[in-house]
């Protein structure tokens, strides 16, 4: 029962390179998104997706950019990565009546940006 | 100021103790409260959802005070397996966006 599958665990970037961090989830939730994590500070909304080509912001958004082309995935993109980005990312799924908050995350991808 | 906000702790109890925890959330008009766990390096999953009448699971107890804007949670006889960090989550009726406090950590000593 794979649940929600993030790629990749680990990945060390150099200031200004991009990349893809890749979110997969099998249980056909409608509701997606992706937080970070630091410390002291809690996890943050970054970008969520309500369905299929629907995608709105959450608090911290600024440097990321998220599509949703299908039910099953929510891939976050790093355009220009900066040290600021330093952080473990969680990709979080839940059935459409999220007032159940029941919450499915992924197992992280720790992101250091050197 | 923070949507949700929580004692960081750490908590250090024994065994069997009896231990509290709260939270305070901004937003009056919040209406879904929930508490998460989060182990050492591992993801958040949900512990627990809180009801206005107070709810319990077992040794957990979670209550609700929304004149004080106010999320407790109880953990009776704890056990070493309760060690990790606890996270006080609220949700607003509208809106799709949950908001997590920092997390009270917890270490249940031998």
């Amino acid at each position: 029962n794979a649940g929600v599958t993030q790629t990749p665990k680990f990945q060390v970037l150099k200031t200004g390179q991009s990349m893809t961090l890749q979110c997969a989830q099998d249980m056909n939730h409608e509701y997606m998104s992706w937080y970070r994590q630091d410390p002291g500070m809690g996890l943050r909304l970054i970008h969520y997706s309500v369905g299929a080509g629907i995608t709105d912001q959450g608090e911290v958004p600024n440097g990321y950019n998220v599509s949703r082309s299908t039910t099953e995935d929510f891939p976050l993109r790093l355009l220009s990565a900066a040290p600021s980005q330093t952080s473990v990312y969680f990709c979080a799924s839940s059935p459409w009546d999220i007032r159940t908050g029941e919450l499915f995350f992924g197992e992280g991808s720790r992101l250091t940006v050197l | 100021r923070k949507e949700v906000e929580q004692d960081p702790g750490p908590f250090n109890v024994p065994e069997g103790a009896t231990v509290a925890f709260n939270c305070t959330y901004s937003n009056s008009a919040s209406q879904s409260f929930f508490w998460y766990r989060q182990d050492c390096r591992k993801e958040p999953k949900l512990l627990m959802s809180v009801y206005s009448s107070g709810n319990e699971d077992g040794r957990f107890t979670a209550q609700l005070n929304r004149a004080s804007q106010y999320i407790s949670l109880l953990i009776r006889d704890s056990k070493l397996s309760d060690s990790a960090t606890y996270l006080c989550v609220v949700k607003a009726e509208t809106g799709n966006q949950f908001y997590f406090g920092t997390g009270t950590s917890l270490t249940v000593i031998p």
